[in-house]
C-alpha cells in the first residue's frame, strides 16, 4: 500500500509570496497518476493538478505541479487571497483501483 | 455546466442502513465512470467505490466492502450508494465524484456533499 506523506503540515505566508508544498510517495509511483487538490472551508475538493503538471480546467497558472519518482511538488508563484487553504495529493493505483490521499497540507495567511 | 447534487444523508443509528443519491447533469452520465468519495470531520478525502459507465463492474475500499453498494442508473443520469452495518467510522461527507475526461482517473467534478452522521 502506498502511502502519500505532505509537508509541511502547516505554511504561513503572505499574499503576494511563493507557496512550495510537498509530496512524498513511500515507493515510486507513476506521475501520471498523481494530483493535488485544494480544499476551501466548507467546500468540495478541487482539482488543480493531474498527471503531477498539467492544470486541470479553469486553473490559473499560477499553481504549477512537478515531480517523479516519490517526490512531487505544488507551487504556488505568488499567493491570491483564496488560495489560503488546505491542499493535497493523490495518488491513484490501477490493480485493484485505488486512491490515495495525502493527510493534507493547510496553507494559512501569515 | 456539469452539475453533481448529493441526497439522502442522515443521522442513523449504528448497524443502520442508509441510501445516497446523486443527481447528475451538464454531461453525458453513461460515457463516465463515477465515484463516491468521503471525507470524515477534520480528514482527508477518503475514496469509497466506483462504478464503470454501464454499470458492470465496482469496486470498493476496504474499509467499506460487503457493506455498501454502489449502482446507477443511467436513464435517470442517477448514482446511488447503498450502506449496511453503519458504524461510527462511516460518519464523513459524502460525496460523488466524475473524473477527467479521457483516460486520466483524477476526480475533476465533485458535488457538495451530504452529510452522514452514525450515532446512538
Amino acid at each position: 500500500e502506498i502511502v502519500l506523506t505532505q509537508s509541511p503540515g502547516t505554511l504561513s505566508l503572505s499574499p503576494g509570496e511563493r507557496a512550495t508544498l510537498s509530496c512524498r510517495a513511500s515507493q515510486s509511483v507513476s506521475s501520471f497518476y498523481v494530483a493535488w487538490y485544494q480544499q476551501r472551508l466548507g467546500q468540495a475538493p478541487r482539482l488543480l493538478i493531474y498527471g503531477a503538471s498539467s492544470r486541470a480546467t479553469g486553473i490559473p497558472d499560477r499553481f504549477s505541479g512537478s515531480g517523479s519518482g516519490t517526490d512531487f511538488t505544488l507551487t504556488i508563484s505568488r499567493l491570491e487571497p483564496e488560495d489560503f487553504a488546505v491542499y493535497f495529493c493523490q495518488h491513484y493505483t490501477r490493480s485493484p483501483p485505488t486512491y490515495t490521499f495525502g493527510q493534507g497540507a493547510k496553507l494559512e495567511i501569515k | 455546466e456539469v452539475q453533481l447534487v448529493e441526497s439522502g444523508g442522515a443521522v442513523v443509528q449504528p448497524g443502520g442502513s442508509l441510501r445516497l443519491s446523486c443527481a447528475a447533469s451538464g454531461f453525458t452520465f453513461d460515457g463516465y465512470t463515477m465515484h463516491w468519495v468521503r471525507q470524515a470531520p477534520g480528514k482527508g478525502p477518503e475514496w469509497v467505490s466506483l462504478i464503470t459507465w454501464d454499470g458492470g463492474s465496482t469496486s470498493y475500499a476496504v474499509s467499506v466492502k460487503g457493506r455498501f453498494t454502489i449502482s446507477r442508473d443511467n436513464s435517470k443520469n442517477s448514482l446511488y450508494l447503498q450502506m449496511n452495518a453503519l458504524t461510527t467510522g462511516d460518519t464523513a461527507m459524502y460525496y460523488c465524484a466524475r473524473p477527467v475526461a479521457g483516460m486520466n482517473p483524477h476526480f475533476e467534478y465533485w458535488g457538495q456533499g451530504t452529510l452522514v452522521t452514525v450515532s446512538s
